[in-house]
């Protein structure tokens, strides 16, 4: 079974900063298919980045996506005050099908 | 416009039952797989069931395996959840996502519908 292990649990941050957020995997997980999500309260979720670093449609260039095997990274190059949310990293495909990490909380400082 | 819409929750006591239902629009229902996830209160999102688009694969996460069934009526452009044997745990927003399989997300939700299994 694969678990997905994000960090930090909160991130606190002013905008215009950068934003670096962990997705580990307990096995190793294909990079086509690894998407990130993006929450607002009250919300359903979005979807951010699939295939580990290709953006949805529509999402801004400062979200970035990155890494293979157990290690990805959700960038957000500067934060804009729309940009504090809770997001979670998702791996599609193995057993169980389909497995979302505990998310990251970007908060402002 | 693309868009699902859940329907179907409600209180129900440990031990009842509750069918969920998602309408599909602006989109080819048929063509797509379709999951169902949810969100206990003041926790993270949680997988539930997967279904493809001719029903012809169908998983679910361990915790409702037994208990849940998942199905579609294309016919319909609509998505099922069928839930027995609530237990308290079960409490949550459920939403219907579609699976995106040319880049394997999930790129259209439903607003949700929220579940209170309670006494």
């Amino acid at each position: 079974e694969i678990v997905l292990t994000q960090s930090p649990g909160t991130l606190s941050l002013s905008p215009g900063e950068r934003a670096t957020l962990s997705c580990r995997a307990s096995q190793s997980v294909s990079s086509s298919y690894l998407a990130w999500y993006q929450q607002k309260p009250g919300q359903a979720p979005r979807l951010l980045i699939y295939g580990a670093s290709s953006r949805a449609t529509g999402i801004p260039d400062r979200f970035s996506g990155s890494g293979s095997g157990t290690d990805f990274t959700l960038t957000i190059s500067r934060l804009e005050p729309e940009d504090f949310a809770v997001y979670y990293c998702q791996q599609y495909g193995s057993s169980p099908q389909l497995t979302f990490g505990g998310g990251t909380k970007v908060e402002i400082k | 416009e693309v868009q699902l819409v859940e329907s179907g929750g409600g209180l129900v006591q440990p031990g009842g039952s509750l069918r969920l239902s998602c309408a599909a629009s602006g989109f080819t229902f048929s063509s797509y797989s379709m999951n169902w996830v949810r969100q206990a209160p003041g926790k993270g999102l949680e997988w539930v069931s997967y279904i493809s688009s001719s029903s012809s694969t169908i998983y679910y996460a361990d915790s409702v395996k037994g208990r849940f069934t998942i199905s579609r009526d294309n016919a319909k452009n609509s998505l099922y959840l069928q839930m027995n044997s609530l237990r308290d745990e079960d409490t949550a927003v459920y939403y219907c996502a579609r699976l995106n399989r040319g880049i394997y997300g999930m790129d259209v939700w439903g607003q949700g519908t929220t579940v209170t299994v309670s006494s």
